[in-house]
């Protein structure tokens, strides 16, 4: 079984919708991360988690919330999709001392 | 400036032949480094950490320069199966992590 699973793997919604991405992990990390990926603009920092009681907003935040419901469960929210959000999306984990990251199969979501 | 900053290619090479790609950053508090390998509409997965000392796994030797501030990934005898976009990675601060935007390889036969 893999260590960080995202569901779902594919959504398409419209706008205005409300979506959850979701994430979990077996690895046992405390460290958890949600990144978007657009075509020649490489990998973009939504949220990150370091334990359940702290969350960051990361260089991109703006239309999107999270929960870290546990130390396994990470969650992603749009709360009113738009078309510009759509993209592969990546949660990952990590850990020290090194804090080399992992990465689930990703999401990807189109918005109509 | 972009924080991490990486060659985009492609780069475009016969199997067999040796390719080296580098990378630049920008912040000097960076205090970890790593090569990810991603093939198109999959995961990124880590390839090698990057050591002051430098490292080798088999083929693939990754090099840190802090004074110049760049990172390098060198490919020995290149396979079809490398064909992938290589990313580099900054640690900075024990918390703030910056990928680039990746160099794409294409191994020819």
């Amino acid at each position: 079984d893999a260590d960080v699973t995202q569901t779902p793997r594919n959504r398409i919604t419209k706008t205005g919708k409300r979506i959850m991405l979701e994430c979990s992990q077996t690895k046992g990390h405390d460290r958890m991360y949600w990144y978007r990926q657009d075509p020649g603009l490489g990998l973009r920092l939504i949220y990150y988690s370091f334990d359940v009681k702290d969350i960051n907003k990361g260089e991109i935040s703006d239309g999107y919330s999270v929960s870290r419901q546990a130390q396994a469960k990470f969650s992603l929210s749009l709360e009113s999709a738009i078309p510009n959000q759509t993209a592969l999306y990546f949660c990952a984990t990590s850990d020290g001392p090194t804090y080399e990251q992992y990465f689930g199969p990703g999401t990807r979501l189109t918005v109509t | 400036r972009k924080e991490v900053e990486q060659d985009p290619g492609p780069f475009n090479v016969p199997e067999g032949a040796t390719v080296a790609f580098n990378c630049t950053y920008s912040n000097s508090a960076s205090q970890s480094f790593f090569w990810y390998r991603q093939d198109c509409r999959k995961e990124p997965k880590l390839l090698m950490s990057v050591y002051s000392s430098g490292n080798e796994d088999g083929r693939f030797t990754a090099q840190l320069n802090r004074a110049s501030q760049y990172i390098s990934l060198l490919i020995r005898d290149s396979k079809l199966s490398d064909s992938a976009t290589y990313l580099c990675v900054v640690l900075i601060g024990g918390f703030k992590t910056i990928f680039g935007a990746g160099t794409r390889l294409f191994v020819k036969a």
